[in-house]
């Protein structure tokens, strides 16, 4: 099993739509959780932590349920330039980021 | 621009070749990664240093991969005889106490095996 499991999608949403990504992860002892986000052919750029009481930007809602160890991603309203692979990321504690294989999200017009 | 910076940004070599890339990391940051990412999938945990030490490194790093942080600053990853399917994209990041564990990666260093 992978240490951080991702729906590869593609995920293609009209636009003003609301769309969610889970995000599994192994390690019950993981210590932190985010959601990156990457650009076609570009390096990915941190989107938001996600703390255990669940956590709000804008458009963007992220939870945490340790309990059945997964993480999730709300995009609401959602926007053409929203579109991008979404990458769950979980440090075990290592010393190092474990990333999933992304989530490929289209918004289309 | 104070990010993390990568060089070269592309390379194309030819199979058996040796390559080289640099990565500068934010200056205050004292951690340092290397990652690697191939098409449709998330970047892959290489190694990593804190200052100079080189404190961890995947089972994915063969023996024609080696990576070095000198003075605790620049790093450079090398990869000896170089074959196709080392072609992918080269991820540096770095990080800090105070940027907790949110790492910045560098735009990349696509390299392309012929």
């Amino acid at each position: 099993r992978k240490e951080v499991e991702q729906d590869p999608g593609p995920f293609n949403v009209p636009e003003g739509a609301t769309v969610a990504f889970n995000c599994t992860y192994s390690n019950s002892a993981s210590q932190s959780f985010f959601w990156y986000r990457q650009d076609c052919r570009k390096e990915p750029k941190l989107l938001m932590s996600v703390y255990s009481s669940g956590n709000e930007d804008g458009r963007f809602t992220a939870q945490l349920n340790r309990a059945s160890q997964y993480i999730s991603l709300l995009i609401r309203d959602s926007k053409l330039s929203d579109s991008a692979t979404y990458l769950c990321v979980v440090y075990f504690g290592n010393e190092k980021l474990t990333f999933g294989t992304g989530t490929r999200l289209t918004i289309i017009p | 621009d104070t990010g993390v910076s990568q060089d070269p940004r592309h390379k194309i070599t030819k199979r058996g070749q040796n390559v080289t890339f640099r990565c500068d990391p934010i200056s205050e940051h004292n951690r340092l990664y290397w990652y690697r990412q191939t098409l449709g999938q998330g970047p892959e945990f290489l190694t990593y240093f804190q200052n100079e030490a080189q404190l961890e490194k995947s089972r994915l790093l063969s023996d024609r991969f080696s990576a070095e942080r000198p003075k605790g600053s620049f790093s450079t990853l090398e990869i000896q005889r170089t074959e196709q399917g080392d072609s992918a994209m080269y991820l540096c990041a770095s990080s800090s106490i105070v940027s907790g564990n949110t790492i910045y990666f560098g735009e990349g260093s696509w390299l392309t095996v012929v």
